[in-house]
């Protein structure tokens, strides 16, 4: 099984648009969990902590379940703007390392 | 809003020639970070560094490879004697106060080895 699992689509949408991406890891004493956004040839950027309670920010939810090992990414109202690929990520369980997944690639139309 | 700042944005080297990557992390940030991602794959941490001294490696950090912090402010990456494979783009990375904190990441370093 991958370190960290992604569909790594592409996922084309049209403008407005409701999109989950889901994402599956290996380490169970993983300690902490991340959404990167990464545009093309560009630095992945963060896009929002996970945490098991879930959170919001703005128009982006993510969701975590522990037991299954899952992480969730959801995106309301899809922009022009949120075409990117969508990283997922993982740290280790002394939390000094990072492990990303392979990415989801969103495209969204006018 | 404080960033990572890596130089040169793109570094040309023979096979078999010395690479040096400079980084200037985030300047209250404690922990410093290399990851690369060789061009159409996923991105691979490489090594992290706190308190002047390698907490963490991977497989990918081999004797090749070193990283220093010479001053305050810089954080390098040294590849001594490199390869077609090291290719790739490299990113440095910082977080702030403790582990598992948000890493914040430079806009990359492309080498390519001739």
């Amino acid at each position: 099984r991958k370190e960290v699992e992604q569909d790594p689509g592409p996922f084309n949408v049209p403008e407005g648009a409701t999109v989950a991406f889901n994402c599956t890891y290996s380490n169970s004493a993983s300690q902490s969990f991340f959404w990167y956004r990464q545009d093309c040839r560009k630095e992945p950027k963060l896009l929002m902590s996970v945490y098991s309670s879930g959170n919001e920010d703005g128009r982006f939810t993510a969701q975590l379940n522990r037991a299954s090992q899952y992480i969730s990414l959801l995106i309301r109202d899809s922009k022009l703007s949120d075409s990117a690929t969508y990283l997922c990520v993982v740290s280790n369980n002394a939390g000094n390392m990072l492990t990303f997944g392979g990415g989801t690639r969103l495209m969204v139309k006018p | 809003e404080p960033e990572v700042t890596q130089t040169p944005s793109h570094q040309v080297t023979q096979m078999g020639q010395e690479v040096i990557l400079r980084c200037v992390p985030i300047s209250n940030h404690l922990y410093f970070y290399w990851y690369r991602q060789i061009l159409g794959q996923k991105v691979e941490f490489l090594v992290s560094f706190y308190n002047n001294e390698i907490s963490e490696k991977s497989e990918i950090f081999d004797d090749q490879f070193s990283v220093e912090r010479p001053d305050g402010s810089n954080f390098t990456l040294k590849i001594r004697s490199t390869k077609l494979e090291d290719s790739a783009m490299y990113f440095c990375a910082s977080s702030e106060t403790g582990l598992n904190q948000p890493q914040h990441f430079g806009d990359g370093t492309r080498l390519s080895i001739l």
